[in-house]
């Protein structure tokens, strides 16, 4: 079974400027989640989706960051403007139901100068 | 605030011998635990769960331990070997999962 796919693995841009990170879910899976992991913490969940509708986004900046699931499968987040302070990696994760175990992508590296 | 936080950042082991990582939480209602580990490059990887119902719960070379009135959990690992190096996460699940800072763990050959 293939797992989450993210791309690209890294990415590198200055402050300012725009990025975005896409993520494919395992197959089937119904619940969608984004997690911004900066260097030396865990993970913090940013947005979490069941299917194309948003189930929590507390988290998210929403000034700058946004996130899109259109057709309940493949999801895009995006930043823009970007700042120094956006340097982590952004970790995607799927499971077949809400509460279910989650199966994490390699996650995308972002390095904003 | 709420939190699930680690005891130790770093724990270097010799091979063979068992590891011990330790995670404490602050909220007494929390019922639902998991660890994870994550190599360098790579996601969080599943390792095991365990609910409040239990005190512990065993799999293939890792036991975890919850003690709920000191609010503690621990992760063992038996005969560390190389490949477990890593950076070891515990979280509460509550529908969504909030992660402690991690234990890295280093194996020593």
């Amino acid at each position: 079974e293939a797992g989450v796919a993210q791309s690209p693995r890294y990415k590198i841009i200055e402050k300012r400027q725009s990025v975005a990170f896409w993520c494919n879910p395992i197959s089937g899976h119904a619940t969608l989640y984004w997690y911004q992991q900066i260097l030396g913490q865990g993970p913090k969940l940013l947005i979490q989706f069941q299917n194309n509708g948003v189930v929590d986004d507390s988290q998210l900046p929403k000034d700058r960051f946004s996130a899109e699931r259109l057709k309940g499968v493949d999801s895009t987040l995006k930043i823009q403007p970007a700042k120094l302070e956006d340097s982590a990696v952004y970790l995607c994760a799927s499971s077949l139901r809400r509460g279910d175990e989650q199966f994490f992508g390699p996650g995308t590296r972002l390095t904003v100068l | 605030g709420e939190s699930v936080g680690l005891h130790l950042p770093t724990l270097s082991v010799q091979e063979g011998d068992n590891s011990i990582i330790n995670c404490a939480y602050s909220n007494s209602a929390s019922d639902y635990f998991i660890w994870y580990k994550q190599e360098s490059g790579k996601g969080p990887q599943f390792i095991i769960d365990i609910r409040s119902n239990m005190d512990k719960r065993q799999g293939q070379r890792v036991t975890v331990l919850l003690n709920k009135t000191v609010k503690h959990l621990s992760l063992q690992i038996a005969a560390t070997q190389p490949g477990d190096s890593a950076v070891y996460f515990c979280a509460e699940n509550r529908g969504k999962l909030v992660f402690g800072a991690g234990t890295i763990l280093r194996v020593k050959s």
